[in-house]
């Protein structure tokens, strides 16, 4: 079974619209870490927003948030007000459990969903 | 503050020769990690170390591959030989805690 599902591959939405990009995962571990990063035509991978399994309330980050429903096992990104440079490809990206003695553990990412903002 | 530097930015090489991706992490970042990006497999994870120290290695594809760090601030990625379904961008990527921070990276045709 696949431990990030993104269900929408593409997305068009037009500019100064809410949008919301699906992501549910899959694990057994009571702790981990969901991320969701922007990766521009340019090709880097910009980290956007992070949520704590432990995390008692949605992270937020300037026009991004993460509506984390746990029970449900999603962490969907909303992203307000759009806008073209908003455009781009999307992942979403787990962390499971934690190294004793602290360190950082590798992500497993969806297969993202490419969003196109229109004028 | 720098970010995750790595180099080259492309390659074009022909199979069978020995490729090198080098990747220098952010200062203070205590993990360093190798992912690999194709359209067919998406962003996979390959190797990631701690403190210089190899973690997880399950993910690197075959006994071609091989990453090293020798110290905190230098990791290399080496496949030997290359082969053509080795074409791929190769991401590396450093942290302290979380989030991960990602390089621009390597562009790697093999021809």
């Amino acid at each position: 079974a696949q431990k990030i599902t993104q269900t929408q591959p593409g997305m068009f939405v037009q500019e100064k619209e809410a949008v919301t990009l699906d992501c549910t995962y899959d694990t057994s571990d009571p702790s981990y870490g969901l991320f969701w990063y922007k990766q521009p035509s340019s090709g880097e991978m910009i980290f956007l927003i992070y949520q704590g399994s432990y995390d008692q309330q949605n992270a937020t980050e300037g026009r991004y948030s993460l509506n984390f429903q746990k029970a449900r096992k999603s962490a969907n990104l909303v992203i307000s007000a759009s806008q073209l440079g908003d455009s781009a490809m999307y992942f979403c990206a787990m962390r499971e459990g934690r190294l004793a003695g602290g360190g950082a553990d590798g992500l497993t990412f969806g297969k993202g969903t490419h969003l196109i903002i229109q004028p | 503050d720098a970010g995750v530097i790595q180099s080259p930015r492309h390659e074009v090489t022909e199979m069978g020769q020995e490729v090198t991706l080098r990747c220098k992490p952010i200062s203070g970042h205590n993990s360093l990690f190798w992912y690999r990006q194709t359209m067919m497999r998406g962003l996979e994870l390959l190797i990631y170390f701690n403190n210089n120290v190899p973690i997880d290695d399950s993910g690197m594809p075959e006994d071609r591959f091989s990453a090293k760090m020798p110290n905190a601030s230098f990791s290399t990625l080496k496949i030997q030989p290359s082969e053509p379904r080795d074409s791929a961008v190769y991401f590396c990527a450093s942290s302290f805690e979380q989030p991960q921070h990602f390089g621009d990276g390597t562009r790697l045709s093999i021809l």
